[in-house]
């Protein structure tokens, strides 16, 4: 199996800051990495898929980035909705998610 | 419109098979390209990925459950069902549905089901 690291597990940050948040993958995923965030007692929402291509709908503030191992999810200037738990998710092999990231309010 | 809605016991005993059923409307499970797959998430816990069920009837599993899971398709209920043989109270977790387009978005699962609670309990 791929494993998915996310990092960090947590951050706390302010409305209207930047925040960015890293998945590394074990080996060699190419673009394959979906991005998801999820508020608490919801289903997740795809945000980005193959690695940086805005699902439609999705505001603009967010945009991702990466190939191969590294990717990063950004988000330019923090909402009071953004305040969730974003999971990355490879489609290169079997499907794997990372551990989650938790954007708690500073 | 695309919406998915999960189906099933909300408790089973260890040891138990699990059944849930998928329903789905907005799209057809004939279609070049589409799939409808489970994740789960434990209390707290990260996403896991379970489940895949394409058009043309190809199945994909994780490979740490596929002894217990099963995936099929009724396209003329349009529904997705999910089996899951011995249940343990690990197995304690939210259950969801997803779709997906593989052509267009590479797995990823743009439109989810609520999702279902299911304890195992005895």
């Amino acid at each position: 199996d791929i494993q998915m690291t996310q990092s960090p597990s947590s951050l706390s940050a302010s409305v209207g800051d930047r925040v960015t948040i890293t998945c590394r993958a074990s080996r060699n995923i190419n673009y394959y990495l979906n991005w998801y965030r999820q508020k608490p007692g919801s289903a997740p929402k795809l945000l980005i898929y193959a690695a940086s291509s805005l699902q439609s709908g999705v505001p603009s503030r967010f945009s991702g980035s990466g190939s191969g191992t590294d990717f990063t999810l950004t988000i330019s200037s923090l909402q009071p909705e953004d305040f969730a738990t974003y999971y990355c998710q490879q489609s290169y092999s079997t499907l794997t998610f990372g551990g989650g990231t938790k954007v708690e309010i500073k | 419109q695309i919406t998915l809605k999960e189906s099933g016991p909300t408790l089973v005993k260890p040891t138990q098979t699990l059944t849930l059923t998928c329903s789905f409307s907005g799209f057809s499970l004939t279609a070049s390209g589409v799939g409808v797959g489970w994740i789960r998430q434990p209390p707290g816990k990260a996403l896991e990925w379970l489940a895949l069920i394409y058009w043309d009837d190809a199945k994909r599993y994780s490979p740490s459950l596929q002894n217990r899971v099963t995936i099929t398709k009724d396209t003329s209920k349009n529904q997705v069902v999910l089996t899951m043989t011995n249940m343990d109270p690990v197995d304690t977790a939210t259950y969801y549905c997803a779709h997906t387009v593989v052509t267009a978005m590479l797995d990823a699962f743009d439109i989810w089901g609520q999702g279902t609670k299911v304890t195992v309990s005895s």
